[in-house]
């Protein structure tokens, strides 16, 4: 079986504020995705990862496959990044769908 | 581009009662959908799965069923509601490939009273 463990579980910044989510399993994977999930409760995929590092505007993504760790990283965060960030990796015996999910961290920024 | 539909965002529904929540994809053909479900303080767990018409296979003994009767929709199904049945209920559909990616409906939060 493998623990997705993200941390931190809530995390309150203020609006300029870096900000660093990070993800942790503990069986080898072929792939991690991040996923942003507003208040209503629709869920956004931001990145798929198998290697190094993805950016997407304000939004930057690493990974470690040795270190078996994802980290989810905010610059110049802004009220309407406030979210829960998912992180989900994908390997073999991940069911189905492949993929095993992480509980989230919920994000509030503040003005 | 790819979009994905579910309906109804919200409801409420006495024990016993059937429950029928709808799933459409756009811009695709022949896709893997997904039926999920969300509790509070936990991962999404996988409930269904679909790799074609008529091709459903449970993740967890449940209530619930499921079917796709078309290729771009996919239907979470009760005959009898239980309050353990509520909670938030997404549909997805995964884009395979070397770009894997995710396409989440916007969820049905439901309450069985």
């Amino acid at each position: 079986k493998n623990e997705v463990e993200q941390s931190p579980q809530n995390l309150t910044a203020q609006e300029g504020e870096f900000i660093t989510i990070n993800c942790s399993y503990s069986v080898g994977i072929s792939a991690l995705h991040w996923l942003q999930q507003h208040p209503g409760g629709g869920i956004v995929s931001l990145f798929m990862l198998s290697s190094g590092k993805k950016k997407h505007g304000r939004l930057i993504a690493t990974i470690n496959i040795q270190e078996k760790h994802s980290s989810l990283h905010i610059t110049a965060s802004h009220p309407r990044d406030s979210a829960v960030y998912i992180c989900a990796v994908r390997w073999p015996g991940g069911g189905a769908d492949g993929l095993t999910f992480g509980k989230g961290t919920h994000l509030i920024i503040q003005p | 581009s790819q979009t994905i539909h579910q309906w109804p965002a919200t409801l409420v529904q006495p024990v016993g009662s059937p429950l029928s929540l709808e799933c459409t994809v756009e811009g695709t053909s022949n896709p893997n959908l997904y039926w999920y479900r969300q509790a509070a303080g936990r991962g999404l767990q996988l409930l269904f799965y679909s790799v074609g018409i008529g091709q459903i296979s449970s993740e967890v003994p449940q209530n619930l069923s499921a079917s796709r009767p078309q290729d771009r929709q996919f239907i979470l199904s009760s005959k009898k509601l239980l309050l353990s049945d509520s909670g938030f209920y997404l549909c997805a559909w995964k884009e395979l490939g070397v770009n894997e990616k995710l396409f989440f409906g916007s969820g049905t939060q439901l309450s069985v009273l």
